[in-house]
Parts: structure tokens; C-alpha cells; sequence
């Protein structure tokens, strides 16, 4: 299984750019979530989805818009790039994430943004 | 509002020692906590988690430990290796029904041999 995979790795966009970044997961998980990590940080929840059709706003959701079409694919939109939202991008999949239910996230390994 | 943080920022072991890495938390209703392991250029990678309902918890060549008491988790590494350089991050899920993980900023391994 090739787990949760990110493209693309690397990006630059100039200020006021739009694009897309593509998570996908083989692992059938319900669970989806989108990360962004500054330097010398944690992660930051900026979305996440509970299965198709279900999105929701985390910790940091401002400027970024998320869709859930498929069970395995999540990807998370920037529509005017700003220089704040430079960054390393995370998605990550679980198989479920309530109580009683809860299970690691598995975590691909990131697209590194930057914003110019 | 709740939070997890790190004792230390860097720690720096010998290669063979065993490494302790701390974590303390704030949400005293927390049920579930993960360590994963963060290497340069990759995503976090899970090591081993603990529900509340245990204070140990053993997997290959580390151990967790959950002080409810004092709202501290610790990540043992036994006989480290090289291998384990890294940044290790505590994780607590918040106690919604989500699945909602709070991170906290890691701690730098380094292992010299």
C-alpha cells in the first residue's frame, strides 16, 4: 500500500495564485485531515472530514477551502496565495477518530508551499 | 486554552544510552495520546499511542508513560540508535468526536555515535 500520497512536493506561487493540493489515501480510512507546520512547530488542524461529502473547519481554515468528493482523495484549495500561507502542508488519514474508536493518523509526507 | 508543550526543545544522547523524551499536557479530560516521530523531509510518523485508561504502555525498544496525575507523558527510547535522530512530537486528541489532535512544537533528537 502506498499509504497517503501528496502532490506536489515542492511549489512556488507568487502572491495572489491559486492552486491545488492532491492528497489521496489507499487505505479505505474515513478520516481525512489537511496540517499545515511553520518552522520549529507542531501542526495546525486546517481542515478535516469525517467521509465523502462531510468537511469541516479546524484550527486555521482561513484561506483555504477543502472538498470531499471521494472516500480516498481530499484536496485542499488555496485561492489567493498570501506570504502567510507559506508553509509545509500535511494530509493525513485515520480509520476513525472518535471515542472509543480512536486511531493514529498516518501522515504523508507534506508539500512544501512558499508564498512570493 | 488547552495545550500540549515540551519540557525541552533539544536533546542531545549518546549513541546506546537510553533517551527520555517529555511532554506535558493541560486538558485534564484528554483520553488518547500519540508520539510520532518526524524525520527531515518526511511526514510525522506514528510511534506508539496510550488511552487514558493506561499509565504504560511498551512497544519495540520504547515505552510511554501517562502521569494523569501530573498531566505528563514521557517517550523512552531503550538503546538508541543513530536511526532515531529526529523530531518527536506528543500529540492529544482534544475529546471531541472528531479526532481532533492537538500537536505540540517536538523535540529535537540527536544521537551521536
Amino acid at each position: 500500500n502506498a499509504g497517503v500520497t501528496q502532490t506536489p512536493k515542492f511549489r512556488i506561487l507568487k502572491i495572489g495564485q491559486s492552486m491545488t493540493l492532491q492528497c489521496t489515501q489507499d487505505m479505505n480510512h474515513n478520516y481525512m485531515y489537511w496540517y499545515r507546520q511553520d518552522p520549529g512547530m507542531g501542526l495546525k488542524l486546517i481542515y478535516y472530514s469525517v467521509g465523502a461529502g462531510i468537511t469541516d473547519k479546524g484550527e486555521v481554515p482561513n484561506g483555504y477551502n477543502v472538498s470531499r468528493s471521494t472516500t480516498e482523495d481530499f484536496p485542499l484549495r488555496l485561492e489567493l496565495a498570501a506570504p502567510s500561507q507559506t508553509s509545509v502542508y500535511f494530509c493525513a488519514s485515520s480509520y476513525s477518530g472518535g471515542l472509543g474508536g480512536n486511531q493514529p493518523q498516518h501522515f504523508g509526507d507534506g508539500t512544501r508551499l512558499s508564498i512570493l | 486554552g488547552e495545550s500540549v508543550g515540551l519540557h525541552l526543545p533539544t536533546l542531545s544522547v549518546q549513541e546506546g544510552d537510553n533517551s527520555i523524551i517529555n511532554c506535558a499536557y493541560s486538558n485534564s479530560a484528554s483520553d488518547y495520546f500519540i508520539w510520532y516521530k518526524q524525520g527531515s523531509g518526511k511526514g510525522p510518523q506514528f510511534i506508539i499511542d496510550i488511552r487514558s485508561n493506561m499509565d504504560k504502555r511498551q512497544g519495540q525498544r520504547v515505552t510511554v508513560l501517562l502521569n494523569k496525575t501530573v498531566k505528563h507523558l514521557s517517550l523512552q527510547i531503550a538503546a538508541t540508535q543513530p536511526g532515531d535522530s529526529a523530531v518527536y512530537f506528543c500529540a492529544e486528541w482534544d475529546g471531541g468526536s472528531q479526532g481532533n489532535l492537538i500537536f505540540g512544537k517536538g523535540t529535537k533528537l540527536s544521537v551521536k555515535p
